[in-house]
């Protein structure tokens, strides 16, 4: 069965730095574009970052461009945040999603890790 | 970007009662529309995808509507479990969006 494990959470100061991993199992990890969505407490959700199948293309939201970094390792099957310039603002639940499969998008977001949590705090 | 506007904010209604969510999105989304559906502490699940197909395992009783600008979610008998918080998302146009929310509640 598809799994996705996020790791790497924990608590940051402002300006510091923070990686999250995600592996994936149960699927052909390569095959598939990755999301990073995040969802503040009490809040909505808000997407951050996309990654193709073959880490060809990355895509960001405006709010964590120039800070944030989306990576993958498909001999790993693991997906990667690195987070820098940490804000308060950026605490957040962060989720890995399955997006789009390299051979059509059937039914995007459709497997989701259990998340994250990353709080920014001095 | 597209902004995405679910109302009502919260609908309070009982078990067996039909469920009518909306979401509005500020231009043309053509059929990228996706609804998921989120309890407390969990993860959100994928209910309707491209704006009417039911992802795998969905019930029936779930079904979505619409294209372009104006959207439905429609819940056609509230099971207990169905109270949630429901959000829709499009993949039209970057960055990908999220409405608001729309909390489901028990009267």
């Amino acid at each position: 069965q598809v799994q996705l494990v996020e790791s790497g959470g924990g608590v940051v100061q402002p300006g510091g730095s923070l990686r999250l991993s995600c592996a994936a199992s149960g699927f052909t990890f390569s095959s598939y574009s990755m999301h990073w969505v995040r969802q503040a407490p009490g809040r909505g959700l808000e997407w951050v970052a996309i990654i193709l199948y073959d880490g060809s293309s990355k895509n960001y939201a405006d709010s964590v461009k120039g800070r944030f970094t989306i990576s993958r390792d498909n001999s790993k099957n693991t997906l990667s945040l690195h987070m820098n310039s940490l804000r308060a603002e950026d605490t957040a639940v962060y989720y890995c999603a399955r997006g789009c499969s390299s051979g059509g998008c059937h039914s995007p977001f459709d497997y989701w890790g259990q998340g994250t949590l990353v709080t920014v705090s001095s | 970007e597209i902004v995405l506007t679910q109302s009502p904010a919260t609908l309070s209604l009982s078990p067996g009662e039909r469920a009518t969510l909306s979401c509005r999105a500020s231009q043309s989304v053509n059929s990228y529309l996706a609804w998921y559906q989120q309890k407390p502490g969990q993860a959100p699940r994928l209910l309707i995808y491209d704006a009417s197909n039911r992802a795998t395992g969905i019930p029936a009783r779930f079904s979505g509507s619409g294209s372009g600008t104006d959207f439905t979610l429609t819940v056609s008998s509230l099971e207990p479990e169905d109270f949630a918080v429901y959000y829709c998302q499009q993949r039209s146009n970057w960055p990908l969006t999220f409405g608001g929310g729309t909390k489901v509640e028990i009267k």
